[in-house]
């Protein structure tokens, strides 16, 4: 089975510190993606990348950056936390059907 | 119009009964279609794919109609184990060899006894 982890499951950070979520897949896909997902808004694509090094923007990468030097690693960074990034963050990689699999998900809480 | 929409429910049944979600979507281009299943502070699951010729899974059946844009997802005989949100994502495909996922916002499913 696929696995996709998530290094952290809960975090609390305050506001203008660095958070750094990590994601990592052991079935050698080449697409990563992360998102955030709240309530009333659904999940939302922050960045994802297709390969090593390369990386894309999604629908609301501001105050996001993402780092993809090892192909099964791919992690998302905060470089200056604020509260309206509270938030569920959960990585995903994809099949070559188009099947997604996630990870269980950060719960980010900046105070 | 957005790009996948769904009806955000809450859907509350008793069980046993037949419910189904409908899926609309904008971009004709659409390649792939899922539904998955997401239990409340987990991550979402693929519960099963769409086909063009409609497709069954025991209690669970999803069809696609192209020429109206929408898909939809039927549960037969509801059980408290279906309660959860279901999320619609459509593939419209992208170059490069990498994909394009929208996401419906979900709908949320709540089977009494």
């Amino acid at each position: 089975d696929v696995k996709v982890t998530q290094s952290s499951r809960y975090l609390v950070k305050r506001t203008g510190e660095k958070v750094f979520l990590e994601c990592v897949q052991d079935m050698d896909h080449e697409n990563m993606f992360w998102y955030r997902q709240d309530p009333g808004l659904g999940l939302r694509l922050i960045y994802f990348s297709y390969d090593v090094k390369m990386k894309e923007k999604g629908d609301i990468p501001e105050g996001y950056s993402v780092s993809r030097e090892k192909k099964e690693r791919f992690s998302l960074i905060l470089e200056s936390a604020s509260t309206n990034q509270t938030s569920m963050y959960l990585c995903a990689t994809v099949e070559n059907t188009g099947e997604l699999f996630f990870g269980e998900g950060s719960r980010l809480t900046v105070l | 119009r957005k790009e996948v929409e769904q009806d955000p429910g809450p859907f509350n049944v008793p069980e046993g009964a037949t419910v189904a979600f409908n899926c609309t979507y904008s971009n004709s281009a659409s390649q792939s279609f899922f539904w998955y299943r997401q239990d409340c502070r987990k991550e979402p699951k693929l519960l099963m794919s769409v086909y063009s010729s409609g497709n069954e899974d025991g209690r669970f059946t999803a069809q696609l109609n192209r020429a109206s844009q929408y898909i939809s997802l039927l549960i037969r005989d509801s059980k408290l184990s279906d309660s959860a949100t279901y999320l619609c994502v459509v593939n419209t495909g992208g170059n490069s060899g990498y994909s394009t996922l929208t996401f419906g916002k979900g709908t949320m499913l709540l089977v009494s006894p």
